[in-house]
């Protein structure tokens, strides 16, 4: 079974410039998240999606941050424009709606380091 | 913030078994106990989970106190591929939605 794919895996950029992740979840995964982690710290929740519909988003710096998930299944989240303290790798985890275990799968990640 | 509290660092002898500890004293009843792992530069990956009785599955052990308030988890013959920071977190039956810590980074020593 293929896992969560995300791409690409570290991206340059400088600040006040715009970037895009994105994630293709396990097939038939409803839910799909988006993580943000700063170096030395656990992953923050930024966003959950629900098939296409968003069920928090509450955490979403939303003046520049922008996530969408068209069909249901890809999904893709935009910086525009970056500050230096975006720098971070931003996780894509997948899992069933109503799993046995509530199991997340996560994504490698995507390294964005903002000059 | 997270509802769950972890010593930031533990180290164990190849070969021997590690218990993590994590106290989790306002865990409410539908609460279920989660534990991921997350090896230098990859993705967090999921452990185990329980609510109340202990599990145990091929890769831990997962001890729950009666009342709830902490837990342990056991690798029981930790390998150098076991390094690694693990959390531990709590999550409401079907929202599946995890709050990470710092959690704990874990050592093997040769």
């Amino acid at each position: 079974e293929a896992g969560v794919a995300q791409s690409p895996r570290y991206k340059i950029i400088e600040k006040r410039q715009s970037v895009a992740f994105w994630c293709n979840p396990i097939s038939g995964h409803a839910t799909l998240y988006w993580y943000q982690q700063i170096l030395g710290q656990g992953p923050k929740l930024l966003i959950q999606f629900q098939n296409n519909g968003v069920v928090d988003d509450s955490q979403l710096p939303k003046d520049r941050f922008s996530a969408e998930r068209l069909k249901g299944v890809d999904s893709t989240l935009k910086i525009q424009p970056a500050k230096l303290e975006d720098s971070a790798v931003y996780l894509c985890a997948s899992s069933l709606v109503s799993g046995r275990t509530g199991e997340l799968f996560f994504g490698e990640g995507s390294r964005l380091t903002v000059l | 913030d997270a509802k769950t509290t972890q010593p930031p660092s533990m180290d164990c002898a190849e070969g021997r078994a590690a218990n993590l500890p994590c106290n989790h004293s306002t865990i409410s009843g539908n609460e279920y106990v989660y534990w991921y792992r997350q090896i230098h530069s990859q993705g967090p990956q999921y452990i185990i989970h329980g609510l109340k009785n202990n599990e145990t599955n091929e890769m831990a052990s997962l001890i729950i106190t009666e009342d709830r308030k902490s837990s342990t988890l056991i690798l029981p013959h930790a390998t150098l591929r076991d390094t690694a920071v693990y959390y531990c977190m709590l999550s409401g039956a079907g929202s599946y939605q995890l709050t990470f810590g710092k959690g704990t980074k874990l050592s093997v020593i040769p």
